[in-house]
């Protein structure tokens, strides 16, 4: 079956600019992660929904990053005036729910780059 | 704060020895542990996770880890490596809600 598909792949803008990460989960995965993969930080955590909860933001570096997850599947992640630390490869992860028994699968990941 | 420590930054191994990925953890409770490998211009893939039960896991591409309650370790394992045993490995703690915290990864690198 279908995996975590992530578009697009590549991403390069200038500084200042938004844009917009999406992520398409394995159908019938009610959890959704979005994770950071830097060179200087390593992979962190960002945000999570579960189902129609409201979601966990704890993990977002600052106001200008934002998500939204759209009839329980698909999953946008916004980024307002990017600046160039923002450079890092964004990876999404699904899961059947939350629970820790379950496994996430992830995606390919969005490389994006800020000039 | 859950956390994990992957000590090394790179393991060379020759191909056909053990390999051994180093990680330690550090968690309030109990722990609900994980590795999972990426291999280049690819999402993380799951290799094995340790939630309760048997100390020694056992998990995809003949990978295993034991975990080991005194001394906080899971490292992970394989008898013997392969060439394609080569990519980053990330050790990763569960969380509330299975948010994973990761170690910082280790590149692998199989020398043939």
């Amino acid at each position: 079956g279908a995996g975590v598909s992530q578009s697009p792949s590549n991403k390069v803008t200038e500084k200042g600019k938004d844009v917009e990460l999406r992520c398409d989960p394995i159908s019938g995965h009610t959890a959704l992660y979005w994770y950071r993969q830097s060179l200087g930080q390593g992979l962190e955590f960002l945000i999570y929904f579960q189902g129609n909860s409201a979601p966990d933001k704890s993990g977002l570096p600052s106001d200008r990053f934002s998500a939204e997850r759209t009839g329980g599947s698909v999953s946008t992640l916004t980024i307002q005036r990017t600046q160039q630390e923002d450079s890092a490869v964004y990876l999404c992860a699904s899961s059947l729910d939350n629970s820790l028994y379950n496994e996430q699968f992830f995606g390919p990941g969005t490389r994006l780059t800020v000039l | 704060a859950q956390s994990v420590a992957q000590p090394e930054d790179q393991v060379n191994v020759a191909e056909g020895n053990p390999l051994t990925v180093k990680c330690t953890y550090s968690v309030s409770g109990n722990p609900y542990l994980f590795w999972y490998v990426q291999y280049p211009n690819r999402g993380l893939q799951f290799l094995l996770k340790y939630i309760t039960g048997d100390n020694l896991v056992k998990g995809s591409y003949g990978f295993e880890a034991e975990f080991n309650k005194s001394q906080t370790s899971f490292h992970l394992k394989k008898p013997s490596a392969l060439v394609s045993d080569s990519a980053l490995y990330f050790c990763a703690v569960g969380r509330g809600n299975n948010r994973l915290a990761f170690g910082k990864g280790n590149q692998v690198v199989v020398i043939p």
